[in-house]
């Protein structure tokens, strides 16, 4: 069974600032996803970004980007410049490819406050 | 471009009630839908997915359980609520075929008092 660890539960950071989030993971599986969802206070999860683990290249979308390091089985987010809109519990999760359960598991997840 | 809705936001009923949850999706056909549960300060936890009409698969075996009726109808039931039961649900669906992401719903609030 895969295991996803998110060891910071809470963390706080400047308005501006750039702030990085971290995730281990557990798997003995060679092809999978990785993503990072945001939960804001209205506690709809929204896709952050996604990373698929045959790819080499660290995925970005805007101020947000990850390292995925395989070997270490690790995947951070950092985000950029970041702004009060950023505020929400951040979420990694894993998915084993596997035709029509593509299951998501999650990690506990990271509470991200930026002060203005 | 797709929605998904679920009603209702948010629900109290007793413990020993039944219950019914619905999700549709809006804006594609034949997705994989799914039901999460985050309990108080977790991270979410399958309970069911659904590749089909009329097919369902269960994670986790609790006294809830799922159908899906329609090709972008999911719901999720139970004859008799426990206090254990009460949580964030959350519905999601998948393109069947292509990318792996999953889209959420707004969610359901339940609380079983």
């Amino acid at each position: 069974a895969q295991t996803v660890t998110q060891s910071q539960p809470e963390m706080s950071v400047q308005e501006a600032e750039t702030v990085t989030l971290s995730c281990t993971y557990d798997t003995s599986e060679s092809n999978y996803y990785l993503f990072w969802y945001k939960q804001p206070p209205s506690r709809q999860m929204i896709l952050v970004i996604r990373q698929e683990a045959y790819k080499q290249q660290n995925a970005t979308e805007n101020r947000f980007s990850v390292n995925f390091q395989k070997a270490a089985k690790s995947f951070s987010l950092k985000i950029s410049d970041s702004q009060l809109g950023d505020t929400a519990m951040y979420f990694c999760a894993f998915m084993k490819l596997y035709f029509g359960n593509e299951k998501l598991t999650f990690g506990t997840g990271t509470r991200l406050t930026i002060i203005p | 471009s797709q929605t998904i809705h679920q009603w209702p936001a948010t629900l109290v009923q007793p413990v020993g009630s039944p219950l019914s949850l619905e999700c549709t999706v809006e804006g594609t056909s034949n997705p994989n839908l799914y039901w999460y549960r985050q309990a108080a300060g977790r991270g979410l936890q399958l309970l069911f997915y659904s590749v089909g009409i009329g097919q369902i698969s269960s994670e986790v075996p609790q006294n809830l359980s799922a159908s899906r009726p329609q090709d972008r109808q999911f719901i999720l039931s139970s004859k008799k609520l426990l206090l254990s039961d009460s949580g964030f649900y959350l519905c999601a669906w998948k393109s069947p075929g292509g990318t792996y992401e999953q889209y959420f719903g707004p969610g359901t609030r339940l609380t079983v008092t």
